[in-house]
């Protein structure tokens, strides 16, 4: 079955400075890949999705994340962070069967 | 699109009372997920439909946990009855086919006192 760790429960970060969101994944064939991104009392809104082609893949609000099969990864980046990013980010992990498991999520926090 | 609407937003019962959340998916969308989010457990499925038909509801946690989909535009998810331990936020999110792009509602939080 696949699963999705997140290893990072909190990541705090200045304003302007650069960002990196660790996703790894288990999973026995090429799987499809997402992050999601939750701001307080919110639902989850997709920010970018992996399935196939080229694995570095853009995503809205400025974000990137790369696909790596040598080490199970999809990490999330960002060059330049906004106080607006401060929410919570989920990585998940589909098989194919329509439905996607979540990773448990990070937490990040932006100094001003 | 209005996207995924979920009511109530809030909900507080008292223990032994039964509980009923809605959720009206996104127009076209083939599939409805209901999910719940605790501190503990982070973002756990519950039970999901393809079709208004039931696929996969083994993430319920008891047979106090009940979900239908009686048309193409609205699901519920009742528990009755209700115990202190299932207070979280339930959300309700709808997909086209094949796509993980989910779309979430904004949740309803219960509170059972």
């Amino acid at each position: 079955a696949q699963s999705v760790t997140q290893p990072d429960i909190h990541i705090t970060v200045s304003e302007g400075a650069s960002l990196e969101l660790r996703c790894n994944y288990s999973y026995g064939a090429t799987p499809y890949l997402f992050w999601y991104v939750q701001s307080p009392g919110q639902g989850l809104q997709l920010l970018l999705k992996y399935f196939s082609g080229d694995t570095l893949v853009q995503g809205i609000k400025g974000f990137e994340a790369e696909f790596k099969r040598s080490q199970s990864s999809f990490n999330l980046r960002k060059p330049s962070v906004h106080w607006s990013d401060a929410a919570e980010y989920f990585c998940a992990v589909g098989a194919g069967d329509d439905k996607i498991i979540f990773g448990k999520g990070t937490r990040l926090h932006i100094l001003p | 699109d209005a996207g995924v609407i979920q009511s109530p937003r809030h909900e507080v019962t008292e223990m032994g009372q039964e509980v009923t959340l809605r959720c009206k998916p996104i127009s076209g969308h083939d599939y409805l997920f209901w999910y719940r989010q605790t501190m503990m457990r982070g973002l756990e499925l519950l039970i999901y439909f393809n079709n208004n038909v039931p696929i996969d509801d083994s993430g319920m946690p008891e047979d106090r946990f009940s979900a239908k989909m009686p048309n193409a535009s609205f699901s519920t998810l009742k528990i009755q009855p209700s115990e202190p331990r299932d207070s979280a936020v339930y959300f309700c999110a709808s997909s086209p086919p094949y796509a993980g792009s989910y779309t979430f509602g904004s949740g309803t939080r219960l509170t059972v006192v």
